[in-house]
């Protein structure tokens, strides 16, 4: 049960587009379509962004998306906005009834 | 409007134990599965554990396996974690979710969190 690998940290400036990738093994990212994408203002509980590597639950912007190839998924976030500015975690099943979260990436906003 | 409200946190020694609770409601509590997440401060997200909707199968991450238990009281709408042999690396906020119904779907709504700190 190793956490998912994401990169620390990401920036870009409002407007610009930013993509986090979330890399994991065949036994968890890669094993199932089952890749998730929270995000988390500081102080505050997770958000459910992204479920099922590419579907946005109610009221998420579409200028959210994911996506998965092989054992790595990515986050996309385009236009960025100020309000955009938090932690994001991957989080994948990884098999019996368990699951994994990466280890978080801060997104700054220039 | 789904609400989460865990409680029972607090300070307490190396080796004791605590019993943290989640309160349900805005929601059948009864038919969804249900989760515990850890953040020690500073870090990540932890999946700890999980139960069934009726409480008959529960899941362990193997940082916590044999010192932890899951267990719901679907009369009180009320999740539990039971915490054994604390750890100063148990520090954390403790969070509850409630999981899409599906086995492979997410942990659509979260409580606040509770904070446990280890400390003699």
């Amino acid at each position: 049960q190793s956490a998912l690998t994401q990169p620390r940290s990401v920036s870009g400036s409002p407007g610009q587009s930013v993509t986090i990738s979330c890399t994991g093994t065949s036994s968890d990212v890669g094993g199932y379509n089952s890749l998730s994408w929270y995000q988390q203002h500081p102080g505050k509980a997770p958000q459910l962004l992204i479920y099922g590597v590419t579907e946005r639950p109610s009221g998420v912007p579409d200028r959210f998306s994911g996506s998965k190839s092989g054992n790595t998924a990515s986050l996309t976030i385009s236009g960025l906005q100020a309000e955009d500015e938090a932690d994001y975690y991957c989080c994948s099943y990884a098999g019996g009834s368990t699951w994994v979260f990466g280890g978080g990436t801060k997104l700054t906003v220039l | 409007e789904v609400q989460l409200v865990e409680s029972g946190g607090g300070l307490e020694q190396p080796g004791g134990s605590l019993r943290l609770s989640c309160a349900a409601s805005g929601f059948t509590f009864s038919s969804y599965a249900m989760t515990w997440v850890r953040q020690a401060p500073g870090k990540g997200l932890e999946w700890l554990s999980a139960i069934s909707t009726n409480g008959g199968d529960t899941f362990y991450a193997d940082s916590v396996k044999g010192r932890f238990t899951i267990s719901r009281d679907n009369s009180k709408n009320t999740l539990y974690l039971q915490l054994n042999g604390l750890r100063a690396e148990d520090t954390a906020i403790y969070y509850c979710a409630k999981k899409t119904p599906g086995a492979l779907k997410p942990f659509d709504y979260w409580g606040q969190g509770t904070l446990v700190t280890v400390s003699s």
